[in-house]
């Protein structure tokens, strides 16, 4: 599997929205960018998940570019509750393993 | 949405217990089904892959006689820390592969398990 760089800690304030990026230059065109978050002493819980077009559900959007070397997860108006460490991942099809980096670690002040 | 539960949320015992621990998939069926740990402020590790009706394949360094898994039917996949010391004590946590229409439909995690050995 691809690996990810996520920047270790970032900051937002509440309301305003939260762009976390990650890159996966190594990505291969049959892996999929995933991203996890997970709030202090809980399991992971899934956001979002993407191939190439840029997604949204009800919790954030993910915008892949054009080369799928990065992406970008948006949370439109953050809260205090989306204080976590948010994981970016890439995996291929099929029930293959999630690998797990150091992950980025969002603050929401208010 | 798809849930996963895992049983129980915390346990402590003495060292040289063995701790069984439950990962139930409630509303799907699991082929697959993966062990992670957790130490403090680490990211999660991945300690093996279970798979329904077949042998748990673990990653490398993961001592498969000391973490015994075991994936009996389709909802359920047990972890047993034989044998636990202190050293063992980590959060453990699941997590169950929705097969769904598609294959890359994602994983989705228990709320893990606060293991402390006295």
């Amino acid at each position: 599997d691809a690996k990810t760089t996520q920047p270790p800690s970032m900051d937002c304030a509440e309301g305003r929205a939260a762009n976390l990026p990650c890159n996966h230059s190594t990505i291969s065109g049959n892996e999929y960018v995933y991203w996890y978050r997970q709030i202090h002493s809980q399991g992971p819980q899934y956001i979002i998940h993407g191939l190439k077009n840029n997604e949204t559900n009800e919790m954030a959007s993910l915008i892949i570019t054009e080369d799928r070397k990065s992406s970008t997860l948006i949370l439109p108006h953050a809260t205090l509750r989306d204080t976590a460490v948010y994981y970016c991942i890439v995996r291929g099809q099929g029930f293959q393993k999630l690998v797990f980096g150091t992950g980025t670690r969002l603050l929401v002040s208010p | 949405g798809a849930v996963v539960s895992q049983h129980p949320s915390w346990v402590i015992c003495k060292s040289g217990t063995s701790v069984k621990i439950e990962c139930r998939s409630l509303d799907f069926q699991a082929t697959t089904m993966f062990w992670y740990r957790q130490f403090p402020k680490q990211s999660l590790m991945l300690m093996a892959t279970s798979n329904e009706g077949s042998k748990a394949t673990y990653e490398q360094g993961v001592e498969k006689d000391k973490f015994l898994i075991n994936h009996a039917s389709l909802t359920l996949s047990t972890l047993t820390v034989t044998s636990a010391h202190p050293e063992d004590s980590s959060f453990y946590i699941c997590s169950a592969h929705d097969p769904g229409p598609r294959g890359n439909q994602p994983q989705h995690f228990g709320d893990g398990t606060r293991l402390s050995i006295l």
